[in-house]
């Protein structure tokens, strides 16, 4: 299995652009996890899914932040528009629901907005 | 919601002594508490992990204690080596997927 697979690794783009990560989860995971980490606040929850539904967003920042499961094999991160303090890691991870609790997490995608 | 304090931030070994990585939650109704070590520039991943019915759990070098009462848990690893440098994160979930993750430590193991 090759893990949780996130694309882009690394995104600069400028104040105001869109910009769109994304996730495919390990086959099988029921569930599947959207984090950021800063130095400044480490690693935050910020929505997860269970088989393709939206469970909890409140740790979305603010409107600007919108995440979407279409299917169980892909999922997006959407901001729109982007700020510098956007400027993060941005990990997805998966779980499966057999398993208990143990989340596996996606390499990352490092995000800059200048 | 949950709180999760960790401390130290910053821990510097000799290889060969022990670490110890403290975490105090605030939330009586979290069970489950995994420690996750991220090394640089790679994803988190899970180390140990210890549910609120048992007091400690061993795994090798690693260890995870549990003190319900006093809301804290501690990771203790023994016989540090230069690959255990990292950064390492304690968290508390009270539903399993929901988790609260610390702010990390990062632990240097000085060969």
């Amino acid at each position: 299995d090759a893990g949780v697979i996130q694309s882009p690794r690394h995104e600069v783009t400028e104040m105001g652009q869109e910009v769109t990560l994304r996730c495919k989860p390990i086959s099988g995971h029921d569930y599947l996890f959207w984090y950021r980490q800063t130095m400044m606040r480490g690693l935050e929850l910020l929505i997860y899914f269970n088989n393709n539904v939206p469970i909890d967003d409140s740790g979305m920042p603010e409107d600007r932040f919108s995440a979407k499961m279409p299917n169980a094999s892909f999922s997006t991160l959407k901001i729109q528009p982007s700020e510098p303090r956007d400027s993060a890691v941005y990990f997805c991870a998966s779980s499966p629901s057999d398993r208990g609790n143990i989340q596996y997490f996606g390499a990352g995608t490092r995000l800059s907005v200048l | 919601g949950e709180n999760v304090e960790q401390h130290p931030s910053t821990l510097s070994v000799q290889e060969g002594d022990s670490a110890v990585i403290k975490c105090t939650y605030s939330d009586s109704a979290s069970n489950y508490f995994p420690w996750y070590k991220q090394e640089l520039g790679k994803r988190p991943q899970l180390i140990i992990d210890i549910r609120s019915n048992v007091g400690e759990k061993k795994d090798q070098r690693i260890a995870v204690t549990l003190n319900k009462t006093a809301k804290h848990f501690s990771l203790h690893i023994t016989e540090t080596q230069p690959e255990d440098s990292a950064v390492y994160f304690c968290a508390a979930s009270k539903d399993g997927n929901q988790f609260y993750f610390g702010t990390g430590t990062s632990l240097t193991v000085i060969p």
